[in-house]
């Protein structure tokens, strides 16, 4: 079976900083990983996935990650936050290959301060 | 449709009470998949169609919990004899094929047993 741990349950950060959103996962075999973002009240939105190939994926409003086979960790990182971006994100795991359900993280909540 | 729909939005029940939970997904998507998000935790996994049929149902936490889909579209999600722990957020999302581009998400159903 695999899991997810965000080890930071809330994280804030000025305006116009960087931010890094921590995830490591666990799985004996090699997995898809995801994040995505849930505004207040609302459903969970993609923002970006890893598959294959480039460890360095970008996704939607400027945010990126990238895969760390060895570390086992796939971090969210944006180099410049704005107000905007205030809100939870959850780190995603499923093996690759056929279905298996997706585990979630338990989210980390990113406070953008003015 | 053009995203996921769930209904109600909210529900207050009283503890015994049955209630279902709505979910339509985007036309066109093949699996359907229940998650529960409880304060402070992540999303919970429940359960998961493809088509009609539910081959995993490995999350649905008793047998006061069950759910269908009828038609490749729409499914409802049954608690019978509510109690106050299943007080939650009931999230649906779908996805095209084994979900390797990640799942759309509805706005979720609050669902509160007093």
């Amino acid at each position: 079976a695999q899991s997810v741990t965000q080890l930071d349950s809330q994280v804030p950060v000025f305006e116009e900083a960087p931010v890094e959103l921590r995830c490591n996962y666990s799985s004996s075999v090699s997995v898809y990983l995801f994040w995505y973002v849930q505004y207040p009240n609302q459903g969970l939105q993609l923002l970006l996935k890893y598959l294959s190939g480039s460890t360095l994926v970008k996704g939607i409003n400027g945010f990126e990650a990238e895969f760390n086979k060895s570390q086992t960790s796939f971090h969210l990182r944006k180099p410049s936050v704005h107000i905007s971006d205030t809100a939870e994100y959850f780190c995603a795991v499923t093996p690759s290959g056929g279905y298996q359900k997706v585990t979630f993280g338990t989210g980390t909540k990113l406070q953008v301060i003015p | 449709g053009a995203g996921v729909s769930q209904s109600p939005s909210n529900k207050v029940t009283e503890k015994g009470k049955d209630v279902e939970l709505r979910c339509d997904p985007i036309s066109g998507h093949t699996a359907l998949y229940w998650y529960r998000q409880s304060l402070g935790q992540g999303l919970e996994f429940l359960i998961y169609f493809q088509g009609n049929s539910a081959p995993d149902k490995s999350g649905l936490p008793s047998d006061r919990f069950s759910a269908e889909r009828t038609g490749g579209s729409v499914s409802t999600l049954t608690i019978q004899r509510t109690q106050q722990e299943d007080s939650a957020v009931y999230l649906c999302a779908s996805s095209q094929g084994q979900g390797m581009d990640g799942y759309t998400f509805g706005s979720g159903t609050r669902l509160t047993v007093v």
